[in-house]
């Protein structure tokens, strides 16, 4: 079956640490993009990948880095320099920039102690 | 103002009965809509787009009204499997980019 893996489900970090949420798909989408939610609030854009080798930053990218070395994979580091880590971060696909149908992994639970 | 803006309910409803969310936009997310749902603790996704003369999927019925600039969903005949959080998205034209709103919840109870 085709779909997005995210890892871990659940995070624990102590303050200072850089932790990486792994982003993987088997759909053959170009675009990948990286969301965090927090309660009461939209879904916000961290950081999002058109093609292999290229991405942008979102609205919330401080704090965030990406990378994008394959098609299949957009890994996502939380530094220590980002304030708020604890949220539930989301990774998710689409065929291309622009359209409103983005499959999503199940999140991955960062909290930080 | 909130680009995509929704009550945050709870909606607590019978099962069989007919709800409505209704979700307002400001201008810059302005291009496309679509409806997500969200279970608790889960990922969202996508329930059905928003047609600008009104679309329906089964029990669900989404309309857009540009002059009011708001999205609206309704659901009929509630099942116990409807309860959830549905999210309204705009798709900015300008940025080529998803805003979500918050999300209402719905809790349909026997």
């Amino acid at each position: 079956d085709g779909g997005i893996t995210q890892s871990p489900k659940y995070l624990f970090r102590k303050e200072g640490q850089n932790v990486t949420l792994s982003c993987e798909q088997n759909l053959n989408h170009d675009a990948m993009y990286w969301y965090r939610q927090d309660p009461g609030q939209g879904l916000r854009l961290i950081y999002y990948s058109q093609i292999v080798n290229d991405f942008q930053k979102g609205d919330i990218a401080e704090g965030y880095s990406v990378s994008r070395e394959k098609k299949e994979s957009f890994p996502l580091t939380v530094t220590s320099a980002q304030k708020n880590p604890t949220a539930f971060y989301l990774c998710a696909s689409s065929l291309g920039q622009g359209t409103g149908e983005l499959f999503f992994g199940e999140g991955s639970r960062l909290t930080v102690l | 103002r909130k680009e995509v803006e929704q009550d945050p309910g709870p909606f607590n409803v019978p099962e069989g009965a007919t709800v409505a969310f209704n979700c307002t936009y400001s201008n810059s997310a302005s291009q496309s809509f679509f409806w997500y749902r969200q279970d608790c603790r889960k990922e969202p996704k996508l329930l059905m787009s928003v047609y600008s003369s009104g679309n329906e999927d089964g029990r669900f019925t989404a309309q857009l009204n540009r002059a009011s600039q708001y999205i609206s969903l309704l659901i009929r005949d509630s099942k116990l499997s409807d309860s959830a959080t549905y999210l309204c998205v705009g798709l900015s034209g300008g940025y080529n980019k998803l805003i979500f709103g918050a999300g209402t919840r719905l809790a349909v109870h026997p």
